[in-house]
């Protein structure tokens, strides 16, 4: 099992410029989140899929939107990026509502000037 | 107002020692709390408690949740280089799918 991949690794954009980050797991999880990281911030949640066909607004939604395309796959998308949206992405999965641990991707580091 | 706030920020000891990690919670309606150890890159999970007064522990590190004083602490015996980590509480609230992180605590365990 792969677990949670997360595509890219690393990116650099422009402010303005719009990119998808990719997330998929292979665990058969009901539920897909995305966070984000910031130094001495702790991770924040940005949205997340409680199951196929759903998606709900986290604590950070500004600036982001989502689709859950099957089971497997959850992407984050930044329409127009800009210098506050530099931080590291990470995508997570988990079986339960609530009751069982969330497993995480190996994250996205992006940068945008 | 943080719901999840974690002390100390970061901590520094030598190998062998034992360190303690608080963690203090403020949710309406509490389901369960969650540690977890992020080193270089994504967090791993250690423990989940749910229970008040129940110890889960896994080799040197252990942790117990008090629901009374909405807390839990984890605990690191005989500490060693290889626990150098952020270690990150969330919490989770009943009805909702989502996990509350504190900012995390970063320790360092110096040779």
């Amino acid at each position: 099992n792969a677990g949670v991949t997360q595509t890219p690794k690393f990116q650099v954009l422009k402010t303005g410029q719009s990119m998808t980050l990719q997330c998929a797991q292979d665990m058969n999880h009901n539920s897909m989140y995305w966070y984000r990281q910031d130094p001495g911030m702790g991770l924040r949640l940005i949205y997340y899929s409680a199951s196929e066909g759903t998606t709900d607004k986290g604590e950070v939604p500004n600036g982001y939107n989502v689709s859950r395309l099957n089971k497997r796959e959850f992407s984050l998308r930044l329409e127009s990026a800009a210098p506050s949206q530099t931080s590291v992405y990470f995508c997570a999965s988990g079986r339960d509502r609530g009751l069982s641990e969330q497993y995480f991707g190996p994250g996205t580091r992006l940068t945008v000037t | 107002e943080d719901k999840v706030v974690q002390s100390p920020l970061s901590l520094v000891v030598h190998e062998g020692d034992t360190v303690t990690l608080n963690c203090s919670y403020e949710v309406t309606n509490f389901r369960s709390l969650l540690w977890y150890k992020q080193e270089k890159k994504a967090p791993t999970f250690l423990f989940m408690l749910t229970s008040s007064g129940i110890e889960k522990k896994s080799g040197r590190l252990s942790s117990i949740l008090d629901k009374k004083e909405l807390f839990s602490i984890l605990n690191i015996t005989a500490t060693q280089t290889g626990d150098s980590a952020i270690y990150l509480c969330a919490v989770v609230e009943g009805g909702s799918e989502k996990l509350v992180f504190g900012k995390g605590m970063k320790l360092t365990v110096n040779p």
